[in-house]
């Protein structure tokens, strides 16, 4: 069955740092999102894309964070100046059409010391 | 064993028993829901949906139900077994998916 990628599963930075997680989407997936989870808490939105652009984003996604699809395969978010509270697991997602249903990867865990 | 997600996040039942999760939705625009487990450690995974136009649909051992007037989803898991341990979220979508808060479901052998 196809999946979603995520890499690293764990990345350890320093505050102030900047990470760049990945992603491979389903190949044949138009759509495709970030969402975050911290520790204990719900998943949250934080922006979605499609035809190269980003579609919505949500309060969470500031200047800070960017996404891209450097490639016909990759998805990345970068994470600028990491911050204590930016320690959460981020879930990449997609999906072939929009009204259905996502596919979500198992997660980078991001922890910023 | 029944909860109010939003209000009493983690439920516990006994092995064999029926579970209902329940969950209330925030936008009367959203026209199609989703109900996630989520395993520890693990993105969430999809169990049923239903669209708006809909009050009840089936899967293999769980029933979603739609109440529309009050913004209410519910999750009915019959025979809950170990492995349906796990924290269940309820989604809405209407121009993007949003999760609700998630509830704990914890079965006891």
């Amino acid at each position: 069955e196809p999946e979603v990628t995520q890499t690293p599963s764990h990345q350890v930075t320093q505050m102030g740092q900047e990470v760049i997680l990945r992603c491979v989407p389903i190949s044949n997936h138009l759509y495709f999102y970030w969402y975050r989870q911290i520790l204990g808490q719900k998943v949250e939105f934080l922006v979605s894309f499609y035809n190269n652009e980003i579609s919505e984003k949500s309060e969470i996604f500031d200047d800070q964070f960017s996404v891209e699809r450097p490639d016909g395969s990759n998805f990345t978010l970068k994470i600028r100046s990491t911050k204590l509270e930016d320690s959460a697991m981020y879930f990449c997602a997609s999906t072939e059409d929009s009204s259905y249903g996502y596919t979500f990867g198992s997660g980078t865990r991001l922890t910023v010391v | 064993g029944e909860s109010v997600g939003l209000h009493l996040p983690t439920l516990s039942v006994q092995e064999g028993d029926n579970s209902i999760i329940n969950c209330a939705y925030s936008n009367s625009a959203s026209d199609y829901f989703i109900w996630y487990k989520q395993e520890s450690g693990k993105g969430p995974q999809f169990i049923i949906d239903i669209r708006s136009n809909m009050d009840k649909r089936q899967g293999q051992r769980v029933t979603v139900l739609l109440n529309k007037t009050v913004k209410h989803l519910s999750l009915q898991i019959a025979a809950t077994q170990p492995g349906d341990s796990a924290v269940y979220f309820c989604a809405e979508i209407k121009d993007d998916m949003r999760f609700g808060a998630g509830t704990r479901l914890t079965v006891k052998p």
